[in-house]
Formats: C-alpha cells, sequence, structure tokens
C-alpha cells in the first residue's frame, strides 16, 4: 500500500534560520502530494500542495516541489520565524481514491529567537 | 475557515462504555472521513464517508462503526471503549478535486 516517510523530529532552529523537512513517499500510480501544519491545540491546515510531477506547492514563503523520479516532496523555507513552530504532515492521496490522505508520522518544528 | 465542528472537543470514558463523537459541516461537501492521531503514527484513517449511507472502512477501523444519515453529519461510534483508543480524533472533509479540510479535534481518554 502507499506510505509516507518523513524526518524524524523534533527540530530546534534559530529564528532566520534554512528549514529543510524531509519527506519521501511509496505510491503507485501519480499522486497528489501534500503538506499540512498543525499548530499547538488546532486541527490540521493545508499548507501547500503538488498534483503533478515537477509541480512547485508554495505558501507562507514554504515551498516544495514534486520529484516523481527520487519519489520526494521536502519542505522548505529560507528564512524561518518562531510563529513558524509546529508540528508539519507530509501526506499523499490518489486519484479516484475519494481523496483519502495517507500521512507521514509528522515533524515538530520549535524555531527560537 | 471550512464549517466543520467536532463534538464534543474533550470526553473521558470509562473501559467498557460506549462514546459517540460527532462531526457536522455546513460546506455540504461530499466525503467526510474519521482519523485518529497518535505520537509516531501521524493521522490514520479509520473510516470514511463518500454519501449518505455510504461508508467504508480505512487502515484502522477495528472497534470502531460510523453512520452518515445526513449529508451535514458524520458519527463515530467505539461499542466498548478500550484504553487504545485513546487518543485524538479528527473529522475531515472533502469533495472531489478540493483538498481536505479538518476539525479541531475531539481529545478522547479511556481510563
Amino acid at each position: 500500500g502507499d506510505s509516507v516517510t518523513q524526518m524524524e523530529g523534533p527540530v530546534t532552529l534559530s529564528e532566520e534560520a534554512f528549514l529543510t523537512i524531509n519527506c519521501t513517499y511509496t505510491a503507485t500510480g501519480y499522486p497528489s502530494l501534500f503538506w499540512y501544519v498543525q499548530y499547538p491545540g488546532e486541527g490540521l491546515q493545508l499548507l501547500l500542495k503538488a498534483t503533478k510531477a515537477d509541480d512547485k506547492g508554495s505558501n507562507k514563503g514554504f515551498e516544495a516541489t514534486y520529484r516523481k523520479e527520487t519519489t520526494s516532496f521536502h519542505l522548505e523555507k529560507g528564512s524561518v520565524q518562531v510563529s513558524d513552530s509546529a508540528v508539519y504532515f507530509c501526506a499523499l492521496t490518489q486519484q479516484g481514491g475519494g481523496n483519502k490522505l495517507t500521512f507521514g508520522t509528522g515533524t515538530q518544528l520549535k524555531v527560537e529567537l | 475557515d471550512a464549517g466543520i465542528t467536532q463534538s464534543p472537543r474533550h470526553k473521558v470514558t470509562e473501559t467498557g462504555t460506549p462514546v459517540t463523537l460527532r462531526c457536522h459541516q455546513t460546506e455540504n461537501h461530499r466525503y467526510m472521513y474519521w482519523y485518529r492521531q497518535d505520537p509516531g503514527h501521524g493521522l490514520r484513517l479509520i473510516h470514511y464517508s463518500y454519501g449518505v449511507k455510504d461508508t467504508d472502512k480505512g487502515e484502522v477501523s477495528d472497534g470502531y462503526s460510523v453512520s452518515r444519515s445526513k449529508t451535514e453529519d458524520f458519527l463515530l461510534t467505539l461499542e466498548s471503549a478500550t484504553s487504545s483508543q485513546t487518543s485524538v480524533y479528527f473529522c475531515a472533509i472533502s469533495e472531489e478535486q478540493i483538498e481536505a479540510f479538518f476539525g479541531q479535534g475531539t481529545r478522547l481518554t479511556v481510563v
């Protein structure tokens, strides 16, 4: 079955540091890929998405590129802020599959001053 | 924000008791889902619905049942709660070609 693997956390960075959170997937066909973010005590919010190979999703300074050759969708941000502290989930869904999401285990990010 | 309301937001119950969690949406989306979130596992799909009275099992459906008698409501029932069902439960909704929106979650503790 489909699966998503993302880097273990927690990740602790200083404000304005560069962020990379690795995500790789195993899936048949051509899944759509997502990054969701969960702030403390809240539900998940969509951060960005990409629906086909070589697409780049971007939002709020975060970016991720759908790399089919390496089955990866790494999340990057050039300069993190304290307000980016949250848990980040990589996920995929199959077309025609009722939009059921398969999630990675999540990566906690803590940004310090 | 998408109109999704989960109730209750917090619940403590005893082992062996039945528990029902409710998800209510005001978006008229076709698909509704129940996930559970546990440390080290991310979110895992329990059950989902693709229409009124149309439901199917997810990855971790044992011990859970669901019902959807109206488009806007999706109920998750634990027939006899166990400690392994202590978790945070999230409802989500979506439509074709539209990403999933999540509720605020229900924290369930089984003692």
